[in-house]
């Protein structure tokens, strides 16, 4: 089956700092990778996403980066706000899949 | 423009009870999703759409039914509640395979 993880289930960081959130995968056919942030009582929130055909991808003080060789994703945030605190989840698909599959989350603190 | 809109927003059933979860969207999406996330948990899908008229199961349907009679709405039943289906479910909706998913607010359910 799907494996979506995370390396770190807890992230805890100053304000003004940079972030960086890990997950890895284990599907070798995925291609289509999203980060979603969800506030605590809040559905998820699109984030950023990436296809495999790239390894970088920037949005607003967020980067994901994708290393298809070691099945890792990151996002990083810049510049890290109290409102950034939340938890992340990564999410995959695979060409043709009809659903994504989601990590269990990283909650991020920041400290301000 | 509403997006994701689900009802209730809490709710407590006893065992045995039924009930329907609603969602509706207005984007005129075709793919719609449910998910249900348990605590410190990332979200499971329950039953997936990909059109009107159209549904499949995703990794855990048991206890579950859905219809979608129309583009819009997306409608999650659970027949006979039991303690384990206690949780907070989603809907999303997505235009079509492999791109972000808008999520609802959620609504948390509980069965006593």
């Amino acid at each position: 089956g799907e494996s979506v993880g995370l390396h770190l289930p807890t992230l805890s960081v100053q304000e003004g700092d940079n972030s960086i959130i890990n997950c890895a995968y284990s599907n070798s056919a995925s291609d289509y990778f999203i980060w979603y942030k969800q506030e605590s009582g809040k559905g998820p929130q699109f984030i950023i996403d990436i296809r495999s055909n790239m390894d970088k991808r920037q949005g607003q003080r967020v980067t994901v980066l994708l290393n298809k060789t070691v099945k890792h994703l990151s996002l990083q945030i810049a510049a890290t706000q109290p409102g950034d605190s939340a938890v992340y989840f990564c999410a995959e698909a695979e060409t043709g899949a009809n659903n994504l599959f989601f990590g269990t989350g990283t909650r991020l603190t920041v400290i301000p | 423009n509403a997006g994701v809109t689900q009802t209730p927003k809490f709710r407590i059933l006893k065992i045995g009870q039924s009930m329907t979860l609603q969602c509706t969207q207005d984007m005129n999406h075709n793919y719609m999703y449910w998910y249900r996330q348990d605590p410190g948990m990332g979200l499971k899908l329950i039953y997936y759409s990909v059109g009107a008229g159209i549904t499949d199961k995703g990794e855990v349907p048991n206890g579950y039914n859905v219809s979608r009679s129309t583009t819009e709405d997306f409608p999650l039943r659970l027949e006979l509640a039991a303690p384990s289906q206690t949780s907070v479910y989603f809907c999303a909706s997505s235009i079509s395979r492999n791109y972000g998913y808008t999520f609802g607010s959620g609504t948390r359910l509980t069965v006593v």
